[in-house]
């Protein structure tokens, strides 16, 4: 079935470095995907989205961008903050019909001063 | 004030009881989610809702009912609670445009535990 997986955290780097989290995708059709991102005690907002292929979202120093040939949706930034951490969850929306929208597991990411 | 707020935020219920989380939202969004929270199972969905009187089943829907007969409402009914339905809920409103552009706005949670 539909599905995203993401890679498994938790994540721990220090501020400034380099941070990748890793999304893939299976979907029937052409999903539109997205970067949700959770800070404590709070619900999930939207960090960035692409909606076609070779699409790149970015937000707040994030990027990801949509790549077709290889399922993927992978999150990056070039330096993160302590206040980037957060619980990050990838997903998509299978369009058409009825527009179900489906997390990955989440990926829990700790910056440390 | 515009948003989609949940309520209660936290709830402690005993086994066998009935119970019902609210979701409400302001936007007129055609969309509307239920989600649970589970360490190690990320958000999973449990109930959608493409419009009023529309609905259809996540992943894990065994054990909830909803209903949506207005479109700013779509409470999430558990008819007997279980141990395992102690988590977090999440309510999500969205509204689709172009078939593809679409951001969906999620509640603050309900924390329940059932005992």
């Amino acid at each position: 079935g539909d599905s995203v997986t993401q890679m498994e955290g938790p994540v721990t780097l220090s501020e400034e470095a380099f941070l990748t989290i890793n999304c893939t995708y299976t979907a029937t059709g052409y999903p539109s995907l997205f970067w949700y991102v959770q800070y404590p005690g709070e619900g999930l907002q939207l960090l960035l989205k692409a909606t076609k292929a070779d699409d790149k979202g970015s937000n707040k120093g994030f990027e990801a961008t949509y790549r077709k040939e290889t399922t993927s949706f992978h999150l990056e930034k070039g330096s993160v903050q302590v206040s980037d951490s957060a619980v990050y969850f990838c997903a998509l929306i299978l369009s058409g019909g009825y527009n179900k929208l489906i997390f990955g597991a989440g990926t829990r990411l700790a910056v440390h001063p | 004030d515009a948003g989609i707020t949940q309520s209660p935020r936290y709830k402690i219920t005993e086994t066998g009881r009935q119970v019902t989380l609210m979701c409400h939202q302001t936007w007129s969004h055609s969309y509307m989610f239920w989600y649970r929270q589970d360490l190690g199972h990320g958000l999973r969905l449990i109930y959608y809702s493409a419009a009023a009187d529309i609905t259809d089943k996540g992943e894990v829907p065994d054990g909830y009912v909803v209903s949506r007969s207005k479109t700013e409402n779509f409470p999430l009914t558990l008819e007997s609670a279980t141990r395992s339905q102690t988590s977090v809920y999440f309510c999500a409103s969205m509204e689709v445009r172009d078939n593809q552009n679409a951001e969906a706005f999620f509640g603050q949670g309900t924390r329940l535990t059932v005992v």
